[in-house]
Formats: C-alpha cells, structure tokens, sequence
C-alpha cells in the first residue's frame, strides 16, 4: 500500500510568483486536507477536499485555492506569492470526511520565497 | 472555536525516564484529540486518537494519553524514554461542530539524553 507523496520535496519561489503543490493520496482515500506549517509552529488547516469539491476552509486568502481530481490527487496553488508563505505544506489523506478518520500525511512540500 | 494548547516548547529526558508532554484543550462541544510525531523533515504521523471510546487510549512505540473531561487535558506519556523518541510532538483537537479543521498545538520538542 502506498502512502501519502508529495512533490516537488523543495520550491524556491520569488514574491508575486504563483506555485503548484501536489499531493497524491493513500489508496482508497477519497478526502484530502491541506496544511501550513511555519517555522516552529502547528500546522495550520488550509482546506480540505471530499470527492473533488471543497469540504471545508481555514483562515486562508483565496489566492489560496486547490482541486482535487477523479483519482482523489490533490493540488494546491497559491498566487501572488508573499514572503510570510515560506512554509512546510504538508496533505493528508483519510477514508472519510468523518470527525474520528485518522489523516495521513505526507512528507511535505518546503516552499521558500524570496 | 476548539484549540489546544501545549504546555512546553521543549522537553528534555533521560533515556530511562518517564516522558510526559502536556496538552489542554479547549472546546465547546466532545472533542476528538490526537497526538502526531514529526521527526525531523519529515511529516507527521499519529501516535494515537481519542474518540470518545476508552478514556485512556494507547498508541504506538509505547505511547499513551488519557482523556481527562474535568481537567480538559490529553497529557501524552510513556514509561521509559528511548533515543528514538527524540522528535516534534503535536497535539491536535476536532469537533463533531466543525470536523473539518483539526486544530495543532505549537508543539514539544522531545530531547532524549543518553
């Protein structure tokens, strides 16, 4: 069984640019989650995906968006690209949507602006 | 909103020692908590959940926490720590009310001496 993958593993982007992170998810998962970690901090929920439509929303900008496709991978692009979106963007993948499902994550996508 | 917060930034051992990483929690509604590892450039993986079954719940590598309602606390434990354990620890919470957004702490770094 595979796990959650991400790529790419490293981005060094530069502020005003736009990037694409993806995610595929564990086999047999149909949600996936998206999360910002800082330096030194929790992650922070972005959104998350159930069955290809938006299932749920952080206190994100919309220059933060995603989709998710038939077989359930996931992207997340960010637009106009600030130096606060350095960060580790890690997916996650779960068999549900449900409170108690248990998120897989991934390795993660470090993203550096500059 | 539900939110949990970690008590200690850093938490340092002998191997040998009891390992203790406090989490409290703050929500309205049953909560449904867990607790995540990261070790280092890597993502995050679930030690162990509580869903409102056992109030004591045991996890991987020899990891527990017991829910305590009165206390609003979800303290992770483990009798004996080994040079392994030496990672991030995050503490996280959802709610039934917003199940979409799970909540981290600010985490616990866990040294282990020899």
């Amino acid at each position: 069984e595979t796990g959650v993958t991400q790529s790419p593993t490293h981005l060094i982007k530069t502020r005003g640019q736009q990037v694409t992170l993806r995610c595929s998810s564990q086999s047999g998962h149909n949600t996936v989650s998206w999360y910002q970690q800082a330096l030194g901090q929790g992650p922070q929920f972005i959104f998350q995906y159930y069955r290809e439509e938006e299932n749920g929303r952080g206190n994100f900008p919309p220059r933060f968006s995603g989709l998710q496709f038939p077989n359930y991978s996931s992207e997340l692009n960010v637009n106009a690209l600030e130096l606060d979106d350095s960060a580790l963007y890690l997916c996650a993948s779960s068999l549900g949507q449900g409170v108690e499902e248990t998120q897989y994550f991934g390795p993660g996508t470090r993203l550096l602006v500059l | 909103a539900q939110s949990v917060t970690q008590l200690g930034s850093h938490v340092s051992v002998s191997e040998g020692a009891l390992v203790l990483l406090r989490c409290n929690y703050s929500s309205s509604v049953p909560p449904y908590l867990f607790w995540y590892v990261q070790y280092p450039n890597q993502g995050l993986q679930l030690l162990l959940k509580y869903t409102s079954a056992a109030t004591l719940v045991k996890g991987i590598n020899g990891f527990e926490a017991e829910f305590k309602k009165s206390e609003t606390s979800f303290h992770l434990t483990k009798p004996s720590a080994h040079m392994s354990d030496a990672a991030e620890y995050f503490c996280a919470v959802r709610t039934a009310k917003n199940n979409n957004d799970m909540r981290f702490g600010a985490g616990t770094r866990l040294t282990v001496k020899p």
